[in-house]
């Protein structure tokens, strides 16, 4: 089946600091992925919808100077957490609409600043 | 802008039991998703309806989409411990945006 792969699955940094998570689609091609953040205990919030070889498209109320979001090949899309705060501590999560099998989703990564 | 609304938030359930989450949009949709997330995990996408009035089981698993594909209903027949998690639906607009729900959180007491 459709797999993504999601790194790291655990970061701590320093406030200030910026962080890379990586999102790939192992067997089979994604021009667009999402990316979500989830609270405790919460659903997903979309973010972003990230687009192979263009812009992405943020969601109102997020920052785009502050997560940035790269999708350079049709299998690998990146968000940048830029000068991170305690309070973008939170679990983000990638997925990719993968063929005949809904959202396949990574396996996420928690993020703690502090 | 589009809402989908899941109730009930938390259900606690005896095993063998069963269990059923609602799942209404504001809007009409496309298609809709059902999602289990297992406390730690990412969400595993379960299964996708798409017509009117469409009902699909998997095992203990029975998915219905209403009539006017705006709600959706995800009933499990006798729970197992297997079961605990929470269950997401997904809204597919026609602007092929997806909306979760908020979810249903399922636990089980052996």
């Amino acid at each position: 089946g459709a797999v993504v792969s999601q790194h790291p699955s655990r970061v701590i940094c320093k406030s200030g600091t910026s962080v890379k998570i990586e999102c790939r689609s192992l067997d089979f091609q994604a021009t667009t992925m999402f990316w979500y953040r989830q609270f405790p205990k919460k659903s997903l919030m979309l973010m972003a919808t990230s687009n192979e070889g263009s812009k992405a498209t943020y969601e109102q109320g997020v920052e785009k100077d502050k997560f940035l979001i790269n999708h350079a090949s049709l299998t690998l899309s990146t968000l940048t957490v830029t000068s991170a705060h305690p309070e973008d501590s939170s679990f983000y999560i990638c997925s990719a609409d993968s063929p005949g099998a809904g959202y396949t989703f990574g396996s996420g990564t928690r993020l703690t600043v502090v | 802008g589009q809402q989908v609304m899941q109730i009930p938030q938390y259900q606690h359930v005896q095993e063998g039991e069963d269990f059923t989450t609602y799942c209404n949009s504001s809007t009409t949709l496309s298609n809709i998703q059902w999602y289990k997330q297992r406390p730690g995990g990412h969400p595993v996408f379960l299964i996708q309806l798409v017509k009117s009035g469409e009902v699909k089981k998997q095992k203990r698993l029975t998915f219905q989409f209403g009539e006017a594909k705006k709600n959706s209903s995800l009933h499990i027949t006798a729970t197992q411990t297997t079961d605990v998690g929470t269950y997401f639906c997904a809204g597919r607009s026609s602007a092929s945006k997806i909306i979760f729900g908020s979810g249903t959180r399922l636990s089980i007491r052996p």
